[in-house]
């Protein structure tokens, strides 16, 4: 199956900070969405961004389809913006393939 | 709008027993899926239903794992003789169309097998 590699693991940052999040993928896909679980679990739509770029207040996203990857801007942070971001891809089959995360904290 | 609904949010059960798992989709939503989500992982892809058709049971990881929809809306996960390796947080979520990929995520079932 597909491969999705998130990048980096952790990351801890002071409020007001910037941020990059990276996502690769193995393959060519359909779908690739951007995905933000709050500490109390809940997963929050950011963006549906198979290719091209995105911004939403924020947060942007680009994808790079052609090179397999995608990244997820953090500005100005702020501690509601901790929690686990995900990246998952899908290839055609409707079936999403997560990675495995990157943990956000943001501290006042 | 409502979104997708889960319920319960949390269940506690013993080794062996059965359980079942119930998602309320968008209304109007044609497709329908069920992820898991062990402690400290992605989540992983279990099952899928869209319309009438037959569903993808594909990511199921044992029989003793089956989902039916009814009435091409609401749907219900039902494990039996549940193990400890069960232990997960169960997710739903659904799509408009099946040609419509962004798929919106319920709050999930939390399930703890003792």
């Amino acid at each position: 199956g597909i491969q999705v590699e998130q990048s980096p693991p952790d990351l801890i940052l002071q409020e007001g900070a910037n941020s990059t999040l990276r996502c690769n993928f193995s393959d060519s896909v359909n779908n690739l969405q951007w995905f933000h679980q709050n500490p109390w679990g809940q997963l929050i739509n950011l963006f549906y961004i198979p290719s091209g770029t995105k911004q939403n207040g924020r947060l942007s996203a680009t994808t790079v389809a052609t090179e397999r990857y995608s990244l997820l801007y953090i500005s100005s942070s702020q501690t509601t913006d901790s929690g686990v971001y995900f990246c998952a891809v899908e290839r055609g089959d409707y079936k999403l393939s997560f990675g495995a995360g990157t943990t956000v904290t943001v501290r006042a | 709008g409502a979104g997708v609904s889960q319920s319960p949010s949390n269940k506690v059960t013993e080794k062996g027993k059965d359980v079942e798992l119930r998602c309320d989709p968008i209304s109007g939503h044609t497709a329908l899926y069920w992820y898991r989500q062990s402690l400290g992982q992605g989540l992983e892809f279990l099952i899928y239903f869209q319309g009438n058709s037959a569903p993808d049971k594909s990511g199921l990881p044992s029989d003793r794992f089956s989902a039916e929809r009814t009435g091409g809306s609401v749907s219900t996960l039902t494990i039996q003789r549940t193990q400890q390796e069960d232990s997960a947080v169960y997710f739903c979520a659904s799509t408009p169309r099946a040609a419509y990929n962004e798929q919106f995520f319920g709050p999930g079932t939390r399930l703890t097998v003792l």
